[in-house]
């Protein structure tokens, strides 16, 4: 069965890195769009960034973009997500998603449990 | 950028109720929308995909409609697994918005 387990949360200070590991198994990774989303606490879903089967073409939303880097390592079956010059507003459970339906402009059919990450001083 | 609005954004109802969520768009999106299910503390569940299709395993009950700029998501008859937060998502771009969000809490 498909399973995603994303770890690397955690509490870090404002303007600190962070890199987040998501963890595949159960179905042909390297076939399959990865995205990152996030959940800031008590608030709605968040589109954060997906990279493309191969790993050639990532994409980010704008209040990430120049700060988080994601990418994967298909031999290992695992996605990241490089979080540098972190705030306060990045605070938020983060998913990671196997998406479908297009070559980056995806729906998501599996998620992860999440893992939090706290931006404070 | 596309945005996703939803309405309402709580809903009160019981159990047997029928329940009709909308969806959103400033411009078109042709089909290209999802509704997920999230219930406290879990990650959402894929429930409609291309605005009308059954995910897999989800119960018929749940049913989706609409394209271009307007969407619902319409439960026939509420049972006491279906109060969560629902959520819309359009995939038409490179940019990938979900709509705030529709909690469905027990009148």
């Amino acid at each position: 069965q498909v399973q995603l387990v994303e770890s690397g949360g955690g509490v870090v200070q404002p303007g600190r890195s962070l890199r987040l590991s998501c963890a595949a198994s159960g179905f042909t990774f390297s076939s399959y769009t990865m995205h990152w989303v996030r959940q800031a606490p008590g608030k709605g879903l968040e589109w954060v960034a997906v990279i493309s089967y191969d790993g050639s073409d990532p994409y980010y939303a704008d209040s990430v973009k120049g700060r988080f880097t994601i990418s994967r390592d298909n031999s290992k079956n695992t996605l990241y997500l490089q979080m540098n010059r972190l705030r306060t507003e990045d605070t938020a459970v983060y998913y990671c998603a196997r998406g479908i339906g297009g070559y980056v402009s995806n729906y998501f059919d599996y998620w992860g449990q999440g893992t939090l990450v706290t931006v404070s001083s | 950028d596309i945005q996703m609005t939803q309405s309402p954004s709580t809903l009160s109802a019981s159990v047997g109720d029928r329940l009709t969520i909308t969806c959103r768009a400033t411009q078109s999106i042709s089909s290209r929308l999802a509704w997920y299910q999230q219930k406290p503390g879990k990650a959402p569940k894929l429930l409609i995909y291309q605005a009308s299709s059954l995910e897999s395993g989800v119960p018929s009950r749940f049913s989706g409609s609409g394209s271009g700029t307007e969407f619902t998501l319409t439960i026939s008859s509420l049972q006491p697994d279906d109060f969560a937060t629902y959520y819309c998502q359009h995939y038409n771009s490179y940019s990938l918005p979900f709509g705030g969000g529709t909690r469905v809490e027990i009148k």
